[in-house]
C-alpha cells in the first residue's frame, strides 16, 4: 500500500463550481498537511497548512483534516480559470525529517 | 526578495553521461531539498542539505549526490545517467530544516532534464 493516495485527475469543473480534491494516507505517524499548488512550468507554491483534525479556511480555499479516517482534503469554492493547475498534498513528521507528497490532481477550470 | 533559482533550466543528456544542476536559495534560507517530478512517481524526495550537511535522504541510488556550499547554494549531481532519470528536479529552500513543523519550503521553477 502507498504511504498517499491521490487521484491524479484530471479533473474538469466549469467556473463557479466547488472542487474536491482528497488524498488518503496510512502512516500514522504525519504530524502536518499541507496543499501546495503547482502551475505549468513552474514549482509547487504552498495553499494552505494545518496540523489537527478539522477545517481551517482561507479565502476561497478550505483544507479539512481527518486524522481518525486518514484522509485531507482541499475544498475551493466559486473557482476561477486561474485555479487551473495542479494540486499535491503533502506530509509531514519530525520522526522522518522528510515531506511525502501525493501525485498530484490536475485540474482545470473552463470558464 | 528573490526567490529561489535553478541553472539551467533544460538539459538534454544521452545515458552514461553525467549531469550537475545548481541550485541558489533565497537568501537566509539554511535549507536546500532537491526533489525529483516525474508524472509516474510524482514528487519524490531525493536529499535535504542544511549547513553544508546532509540532514536526511530519499530511496534514490548512488549516482544522484548533492552539495552544499558555504553560502547555502546547492548542487545535485547524477552520474550514469539512465533514461528513467528523465524528470523535472526541483530545488527548495527553507530557512530552518523543512520538516520542522511550521517550516514552509520555497521552490524553485525546477530544471527539466531528458535523457536520451
Amino acid at each position: 500500500q502507498k504511504e498517499v493516495e491521490q487521484d491524479p485527475g484530471p479533473l474538469s469543473v466549469p467556473e463557479g463550481a466547488i472542487v474536491s480534491l482528497n488524498c488518503t494516507y496510512s502512516n500514522s505517524a504525519f504530524q502536518y498537511f499541507m496543499w501546495y499548488r503547482q502551475y505549468s512550468r513552474k514549482g509547487p507554491e504552498l495553499l494552505m497548512y494545518t496540523y489537527s483534525s478539522g477545517n481551517k479556511e482561507d479565502g476561497r480555499f478550505t483544507a479539512q483534516v481527518d486524522k481518525s479516517s486518514k484522509y485531507i482534503s482541499l475544498f475551493i469554492r466559486d473557482s476561477q480559470p486561474s485555479d487551473s493547475a495542479t494540486y499535491l498534498c503533502a506530509f509531514g513528521s519530525s520522526n522522518t525529517g522528510k515531506l511525502i507528497f501525493g501525485q498530484g490532481t490536475t485540474l482545470q477550470v473552463k470558464p | 526578495k528573490a526567490g529561489v533559482t535553478q541553472t539551467p533550466r533544460y538539459l538534454i543528456k544521452t545515458r552514461g553521461q553525467q549531469v550537475t544542476l545548481s541550485c541558489s536559495p533565497i537568501s537566509g534560507h539554511r535549507s536546500v531539498s532537491w526533489y525529483q517530478q516525474t508524472p509516474g512517481q510524482g514528487l519524490q524526495f531525493l536529499f535535504e542539505y542544511f549547513s553544508e550537511t546532509q540532514r536526511n535522504k530519499g530511496n534514490f541510488p548512488g549516482r544522484f549526490s548533492g552539495r552544499q556550499f558555504s553560502n547555502s547554494r546547492s548542487e545535485m549531481n547524477v552520474s550514469t545517467l539512465e533514461l528513467g532519470d528523465s524528470a523535472l528536479y526541483l530545488c527548495a529552500s527553507s530557512p530552518g530544516l523543512a520538516a520542522t513543523p511550521g517550516e514552509t519550503q520555497y521552490f524553485g521553477p525546477g530544471t527539466r532534464l531528458l535523457v536520451l
